[in-house]
């Protein structure tokens, strides 16, 4: 089945900076790739998602870009602010199961 | 009212015991999933239901069972608590076209 690493499990960055979270996933058959952010003492909460036709997206302050020859994704967050701060998670879908599969999660910080 | 509400938020009981999570929505969607989060673990996969009448087994389904009482209604039981069952808990539902997962604010369980 598919499987998700998540790089790194904690990150901290200045106000100001950007974070990057890196996935990889096992199943070339993939095609949905969303990022959750999660609060303290909620539920998690999908900020941007990518599908398999496409290899970059943007809102706002945030990016995701997908190379799926190398079976990787990566989360980019430009000028961070304190709000920033959570636990994100990325995921990974499969055509044929339509499970998703979550990453272990980074705990970002960012720091006024 | 929260979309997905999950009860308890708040459970702790003691080894052998039956436990009993229950999730509500009223987002109308067809599928609703049960997902468990450990610390440096992220969000694994306990069951999951398409539809009222369909039940599949996730990543880690030993020890829980499931039940789809209406499309609203999705319960998550312990038969037999024990302590590496600890852990946060968390329901989320999606429909099936657009694949966001909505999370209910997650029920904590401690098993002693």
């Amino acid at each position: 089945g598919e499987n998700v690493e998540q790089h790194p499990s904690t990150l901290s960055v200045q106000e100001g900076d950007s974070a990057v979270i890196k996935c990889t996933y096992s199943d070339s058959a993939s095609n949905y790739f969303p990022w959750y952010k999660q609060e303290l003492g909620k539920g998690p909460q999908l900020i941007i998602d990518i599908r398999s036709n496409v290899g970059e997206k943007k809102d706002q302050r945030i990016a995701v870009t997908l190379n799926k020859t190398a079976k990787h994704f990566s989360l980019h967050i430009t000028e961070t602010q304190p709000e920033d701060s959570a636990v994100y998670f990325c995921a990974a879908r499969t055509y044929n199961t339509d499970k998703l599969i979550f990453g272990t999660g980074t705990r970002l910080q960012v720091f006024p | 009212d929260a979309d997905v509400t999950q009860t308890p938020r708040n459970r702790i009981t003691k080894t052998g015991k039956r436990i009993m999570l229950e999730c509500s929505q009223t987002k109308g969607h067809d599928r609703m999933y049960w997902y468990r989060q450990d610390p440096g673990l992220g969000l694994r996969l306990i069951y999951y239901s398409f539809d009222v009448k369909d039940i599949n087994k996730g990543e880690i389904s030993d020890g829980y069972s499931v039940s789809r009482q209406a499309q609203a209604k999705f319960s998550l039981s312990l038969e037999s608590a024990i302590p590496n069952q600890t852990a946060l808990y968390f329901c989320a539902t999606s429909d099936r076209y657009v694949g966001e997962l909505f999370f209910g604010e997650g029920s904590r369980l401690t098993v002693l």
